[in-house]
């Protein structure tokens, strides 16, 4: 069974820039959580999307958005970038929304803003 | 809002000694608690679980118990071994109401030397 996996591993884009990240979610879940995670903290919830719906978001602005695909994989979009988005960017993949279905993460996505 | 605090890092351990990691947490309802663990290059792999007040979660030689009276998720291991050595994030979740998300703390580097 493949996990989740993210694409690219690294990335470096210049300020004013605009960025797209992947992740493919494990076969069989059809939710994806991204989460931002800055260097030396833990990470922070950035949306949640569920059967390509939006079904969360945490506090980041609108320039953060993302899409859902019909096979669930899905996208990252961050635009006007700022220094302060240099970050590991992790998406998370569970069988259902519920609480009661473990996220399992992908290895990340390491982006540097100059 | 919901949040997770634990005890600030580097820990440093000598090979066989005990760990603990202290976590507290602020939560609107009953969370479902958790630990992570990141190894140097990856995601975050779960370590371990507790869905309701008194349950122990265990795994790999380590344990936490989650108590409601004093809202705390310690980790405890008796004892460690070199490669133990990671970042160690204790979370939180609540349900639909809160958007199914994981809410984190800083997270506790943990290096064991040997």
């Amino acid at each position: 069974e493949t996990g989740v996996t993210q694409s690219p591993t690294h990335l470096i884009k210049t300020r004013g820039q605009q960025v797209t990240l992947r992740c493919s979610s494990q076969s069989g879940h059809n939710t994806v959580s991204w989460y931002q995670q800055a260097l030396g903290q833990g990470p922070q919830f950035i949306f949640q999307y569920y059967r390509e719906e939006e079904n969360g978001r945490g506090n980041f602005p609108p320039r953060f958005s993302g899409l859902q695909f019909p096979n669930y994989s899905s996208e990252l979009n961050v635009n006007a970038l700022e220094l302060d988005d240099s970050a590991l960017y992790l998406c998370a993949s569970s069988l259902a929304p519920d609480i009661a279905y473990e996220q399992y993460f992908g290895p990340g996505t390491r982006l540097t803003v100059t | 809002g919901d949040s997770v605090t634990q005890m600030e890092g580097p820990v440093t351990l000598s090979e066989e000694a005990f760990l603990t990691i202290n976590c507290t947490y602020t939560a609107t309802g009953y969370p479902s608690l958790f630990w992570y663990v990141q190894y140097p290059g990856e995601g975050l792999q779960l370590l371990l679980k507790a869905t309701k007040a008194d349950d122990k979660g265990s795994n790999k030689g380590f344990e936490a118990t989650y108590r409601k009276e004093t809202t705390s998720f310690h980790l405890e291991k008796g004892s460690v071994q070199v490669s133990d050595s990671a970042v160690y994030f204790c979370a939180l979740r609540l349900g639909r109401a809160a958007g199914n998300k994981l809410t984190f703390g800083g997270g506790t580097r943990v290096l064991v030397k040997p």
